[in-house]
């Protein structure tokens, strides 16, 4: 299985900041790279898709990069709904496996 | 707008059964671009992939699961169901189902139900 690693796993930021999630692979798996967000209680959302897509109706501040074995998301101007966790998945080889996620947190 | 609901039982005795249900509104459960699948998140780990079903109920599995699940699918009620066998207090979790996205290079989960915490005690 491919084995997906997110950094951090935690991480405090104040609303306006930018801020940088990233996901790694144990294999290549080429831009079959996908975020979701997820806030408590409620289910996963998707907010970029192959690697760099933004999902419809996502703001622009989020992006995604990458390709292969390294990926990031990046969040700009962070708003107060931003803060949630993320999680990176990739689609590439079966079974699909998920990043343990990252925790992004009000300083 | 398309919406998914699961619905099944919220606890399930040791080595029983888990059946869930997810119903599909708002769009045709036939569609030849998307599978229905399902994701579990139990408490405090990451999310895991249980596997994903066509309209044709042509099924992708996730092979540590594989031997203990079923998936099918209902064309006619718009709904697609997934039995796990031989449950152990490790299956206890939210179930998700979720619509896949499945057509050239694009491979996502685009649409999630609301989750259903099933608890095996």
């Amino acid at each position: 299985d491919v084995l997906m690693t997110q950094s951090p796993s935690s991480l405090s930021a104040s609303v306006g900041d930018r801020v940088t999630i990233t996901c790694r692979a144990s294999h290549n798996v080429r831009n079959n790279l996908n975020w979701y967000q997820q806030k408590p209680g409620k289910a996963p959302k998707l907010l970029i898709h192959t690697a760099s897509s933004l999902q419809s109706g996502i703001p622009l501040r989020f992006s995604g990069s990458g390709s292969g074995t390294y990926f990031t998301l990046t969040i700009n101007n962070l708003q107060p709904e931003d803060f949630a966790t993320y999680h990176c998945q990739q689609s590439y080889d079966s079974p699909y496996t998920f990043g343990q996620g990252t925790r992004l947190e009000i300083k | 707008q398309l919406q998914l609901q699961e619905s099944g039982p919220g606890l399930v005795k040791p080595s029983g059964t888990l059946s869930l249900t997810c119903t599909v509104s708002g769009d045709s459960i036939s569609n030849a671009n998307y599978y229905w699948g399902w994701i579990r998140q139990p408490p405090g780990k990451r999310l895991e992939w249980i596997g994903s079903i066509s309209y044709t109920g042509k099924t992708h599995d996730n092979p540590s699961l594989k031997s203990r699940v079923t998936l099918s699918i209902d064309t006619s009620k718009n709904h697609f169901s997934l039995k796990m066998t031989s449950v152990t207090a490790a299956d206890t979790a939210i179930y998700f189902c979720a619509r896949r996205e499945d057509y050239g290079d694009l491979d996502h989960f685009d649409s999630w139900g609301q989750g259903t915490l099933v608890t095996v005690s």
